[in-house]
């Protein structure tokens, strides 16, 4: 399996902070890279998809970039309903998520 | 409106068997496959496997192949996570989900999870 490391594991922040997130994979992925927010209790929902592109619907607050092995979500201006925990997920073999980076306001 | 229902909690038994369903609605069920993704208490997320519902193709990871069956009934738009014998291991949160492409696997639009719990 294609191991995903995210970091941080956590971060608190204040609302209007620029928040990144860096996800880090075992091997090149291409472009076979997602993002997804998770809120306690709730399914996953999908942010950003081919390491770049934004899901129709999410703010443009949230952008993605990267490329290779090394990968970032940045959230330009945090919001109060941005907490959270957000994974990555790779798709260039077998799908595996990252441990999570969970996101306090 | 693009839904994926999941049936409800279960509390089962060690040695039990269970099937849980997804029944899916506001697209055509064919036109994206379905995997299955599990979330154990507190941690994060792992993917089980996939099954196309036009030809029940299925991939799986390894690690859950022979302890879980995925299946679809196309006459009603749903599909299903099965086990024969439960263990304890096996308490999560198992979601559902839909992707397109059998290689772009990114998951659009999900179900609102099913809690299992094994326990004596």
């Amino acid at each position: 399996d294609i191991q995903m490391t995210q970091s941080p594991s956590s971060l608190s922040a204040s609302v209007g902070d620029r928040v990144t997130i860096t996800c880090r994979t075992s091997e090149d992925v291409a472009t076979y890279l997602y993002w997804y927010q998770q809120k306690s209790g709730k399914a996953p929902k999908v942010l950003i998809y081919g390491v770049s592109t934004l899901q129709s619907g999410v703010p443009s607050r949230f952008s993605g970039s990267g490329s290779g092995t090394d990968f970032t979500l940045t959230i330009s201006s945090l919001q109060p309903e941005d907490f959270g925990t957000y994974y990555c997920q790779q798709s260039y073999r077998t799908p595996t998520f990252g441990q999570g980076t969970k996101v306090e306001v | 409106e693009v839904q994926l229902v999941q049936s409800e909690a279960e509390v089962k038994e060690p040695g039990e068997s269970l099937r849980i369903s997804c029944k899916t609605s506001g697209y055509l069920f064919t036109d994206y496959w379905i995997s299955w993704v599990r979330q154990m208490p507190g941690k994060g997320l792992e993917w089980l496997g996939r099954i196309d519902p036009d030809d029940s193709y299925i991939n799986q990871r390894p690690s859950f192949q022979g302890h879980v069956t995925l299946s679809v009934d196309k006459s009603i738009d749903t599909a299903y996570l099965q086990w024969t014998s439960l263990k304890s291991s096996d308490s999560a949160t198992y979601y559902c989900a839909r992707h397109r492409s059998s290689s772009w696997i990114w998951f659009d639009s999900w179900g609102q999870g099913t809690q299992v719990i094994v326990s004596s």
